[in-house]
């Protein structure tokens, strides 16, 4: 069963517009951890943020920010102002114990950015 | 160089060789991880380490050897390719005992298998 849900399997929008890429996760650990990474055209994993599960307190950085929300288990990611650099496909993952907290993957969101 | 490197970055092969995917980092990192990343399915964890000589399956882990003698590798092996496992192979390593830090990741193996 798929644990890390990304629903939007594409997104386009125009250069300035805000886009909130969603992530909604499955998990009966009490203690866990959520992960943002981006894979940009050239390939790479780039790690973006990380959230445990007894810290809820949203984050921003820059232009970047995040919604961690335990009642609906989802862990949103809001970029504002979207430039052509933030084209990529974007990853929400779940780290759980009991696998030895490897990365468990959405399957991702493709989000281009058009001027 | 520091960080964490895979070789070769990209191969071709055919059905049924041995192919011997390598990982190595720097950091002395306790963990090291194996992924694969397809269309349509995101990446999968294929084999993980906890430490030198420990390794446990992941998702998808047939058709894969792996063994850890020393921290810093981590190699990959297909016994007997198939042409399903054509992919992107991600290593990726990361310390400490909890999921609290996150994994570095290699710049990725793109396997053929003809």
């Amino acid at each position: 069963a798929q644990k890390v849900t990304q629903a939007q399997t594409e997104i386009s929008v125009v250069e300035k517009e805000d886009v909130t890429l969603d992530c909604v996760y499955e998990t009966r650990d009490t203690t866990y951890y959520l992960f943002w990474y981006k894979q940009p055209p050239s390939g790479e994993l780039v790690f973006l943020i990380r959230r445990n599960s007894f810290d809820e307190q949203n984050e921003i950085s820059g232009r970047y920010s995040w919604n961690f929300q335990k009642s609906t288990s989802s862990f949103n990611f809001t970029i504002t102002a979207s430039q052509v650099v933030d084209s990529a496909v974007y990853f929400c993952a779940l780290s759980e114990a009991n696998s030895g907290y490897a990365l468990n993957f959405g399957k991702g969101t493709s989000l281009l950015v058009t001027p | 160089d520091a960080g964490i490197t895979q070789s070769p970055r990209y191969k071709i092969t055919e059905t049924g060789r041995q192919v011997t995917l390598m990982c190595h980092q720097t950091w002395s990192h306790s963990y090291m991880f194996w992924y694969r990343q397809d269309l349509g399915h995101g990446l999968r964890l294929i084999y993980y380490s906890a430490a030198a000589d420990i390794t446990d399956k992941g998702e998808v882990p047939d058709g894969y050897v792996v063994s850890r003698s020393k921290t810093e590798n981590f190699p990959l092996t297909l016994e007997s390719a198939t042409r399903s496992q054509t992919s992107v192979y991600f290593c990726a390593s990361k310390e400490g005992l909890a999921g609290v830090n996150e994994q570095f990741f290699g710049p990725g193996t793109r396997l053929t298998v003809l």
